[in-house]
């Protein structure tokens, strides 16, 4: 499967912008690039997903890599509510198509 | 919708005996999914269900471990005998057979095994 990764943890201001990197160097022409958050004591929510073109949501945008090796979710204004762990990981629509493994996820801490 | 439900929400049960937690998927859902989650390993794939037939098991820690779907709307995984080291939060998800559809996922179970 490819592998995502992610920067452990990361902190914000409130209402600030947010980047949140992942980076997928091993990723095929076949993969969807998908973010999760999973708020505290809840399961993992859909944030947003794409192929190969920028992205973007009532929720945030993602924006891809010309070379799809990496790609950044973007919270445009930081609440508290947006603390949580972020899961980038990768959905094959070729072979494999169902199988969708989760890294360490990066958790964002947002201060007031 | 009411989204994917799981049920019990919490288990507390005692080394050795058998445990059952159960899933609900969303309807039309032709994905099921069941992940693990411990803080030492973090969010761990078990197995996958597509139209009802498990398709990849590699991740079922072991022969005490077993997941069933008889039919498009009911999943169970079973755990028989447990033990204080199967204690975690088990997530069951769902998706469309698309893979650029998301995952839902329900709300956990938390397992405590003494």
């Amino acid at each position: 499967d490819a592998k995502t990764t992610q920067p452990n943890s990361m902190e914000s201001n409130e209402e600030e912008p947010v980047h949140l990197p992942c980076n997928h160097s091993t990723i095929s022409g076949t993969d969807y690039i998908h973010w999760y958050r999973q708020l505290p004591s809840q399961g993992p929510e859909y944030v947003i997903h794409g192929l190969t073109s920028n992205v973007n949501n009532r929720m945030a945008s993602l924006a891809i890599a010309e070379d799809r090796k990496s790609s950044t979710l973007i919270l445009h204004r930081a609440t508290l509510r947006d603390a949580a762990v972020y899961y980038c990981i990768l959905r094959d629509y070729n072979t494999n198509a169902g199988k969708s493994t989760f890294g360490d996820g990066t958790t964002l801490t947002v201060k007031p | 919708d009411a989204g994917v439900i799981q049920s019990p929400r919490h288990e507390v049960t005692e080394m050795g005996q058998e445990v059952t937690l159960r899933c609900k998927p969303i309807s039309g859902h032709d994905y099921l999914f069941w992940y693990r989650q411990t803080m030492m390993r973090g969010l761990e794939l078990l197995i996958y269900f597509n139209n009802n037939v498990p398709i990849d098991d590699s991740g079922m820690p072991e022969d005490r471990f077993s997941a069933k779907m008889p039919n498009a709307s009911f999943s169970t995984l079973k755990i028989q005998p447990s033990e204080p080291r199967d204690s975690a939060v088990y997530f069951c998800a769902s998706s469309p057979d698309r893979p650029n559809s998301p995952l839902h996922f329900g709300n956990g179970t938390r397992l405590t095994v003494t």
